[in-house]
């Protein structure tokens, strides 16, 4: 268990909708990343915050958007789905310039 | 950072080591070599990170050459719960970046 949470495990949506993915960081990290995983691209860096603010961006979508709140929990928006966001989507937190620790992750499955 | 090249797959056979090698000739020389594994669609689990000295922990050794062009990591009793992708990754560390995976390397630990 590496203590970084992710809601929810699995989620089944259809094209053209929107969903909210939810981590929370181990207890004292204050950085949180967003990585993509889906089969034909392998793990891929979406989005990095730290305390809150936007520190990195990587290929991310301008139909994604994400945010990291007061309590450092951060939410990975995703919108006007398209069947090539089907996808296991993982967070990480680590603390500043440390190892990064990572979630179970949401398969997101959009039909 | 700095690219790396694994083979795309091992075998090895339970309880014996197991010697994962990464070619990462174009390494700076404040650029870190970092090791994950990913189990079956779960979340990367950090093992090992070095910069020039051979590392050890309780998960495994890492061995880097002198002129740090290329690096092992050593699972030196390994179990079928090791079989896994092991992604050997170069960074600058202490610097909230992101991480770069590749392609890795299937591990098959066969008993």
């Amino acid at each position: 268990d590496s203590g970084v949470t992710q809601t929810p495990k699995h989620l089944i949506t259809a094209t053209g909708q929107r969903v909210t993915l939810r981590c929370s960081p181990r207890s004292g990290d204050l950085s949180v990343y967003w990585y993509q995983q889906s089969l034909d691209q392998g793990l891929q860096f979406l989005i990095q915050y730290y305390n809150g603010e936007e520190r990195a961006k990587g290929n991310i979508l301008e139909r994604f958007s994400a945010q990291q709140f007061p309590d450092l929990h951060s939410e990975l928006n995703l919108s006007s789905l398209e069947l090539g966001d089907s996808a296991l989507y993982f967070c990480a937190s680590s603390v500043e310039g440390g190892e990064q620790f990572f979630g179970p992750g949401t398969r997101l499955t959009v039909l | 950072d700095a690219k790396t090249t694994q083979p795309p797959s091992m075998d090895c056979a339970e309880g014996r080591a197991a010697n994962l090698p990464c070619n990462h000739s174009t390494i700076s020389g404040n650029e870190y070599v970092y090791w994950y594994r990913q189990i079956h669609s779960q979340g990367p689990q950090y093992i090992i990170h070095g910069l020039k000295n051979n590392e050890t922990n309780e998960m495994a050794s890492l061995i880097i050459t002198e002129d740090r062009k290329s690096s092992t990591l050593i699972l030196p009793h390994a179990t079928l719960r090791d079989t896994a992708v092991y992604y050997c990754i170069v960074r600058v560390a202490n610097h909230g970046n992101k991480l770069v995976f590749g392609a890795g390397t299937i591990l098959r630990v066969k008993s």
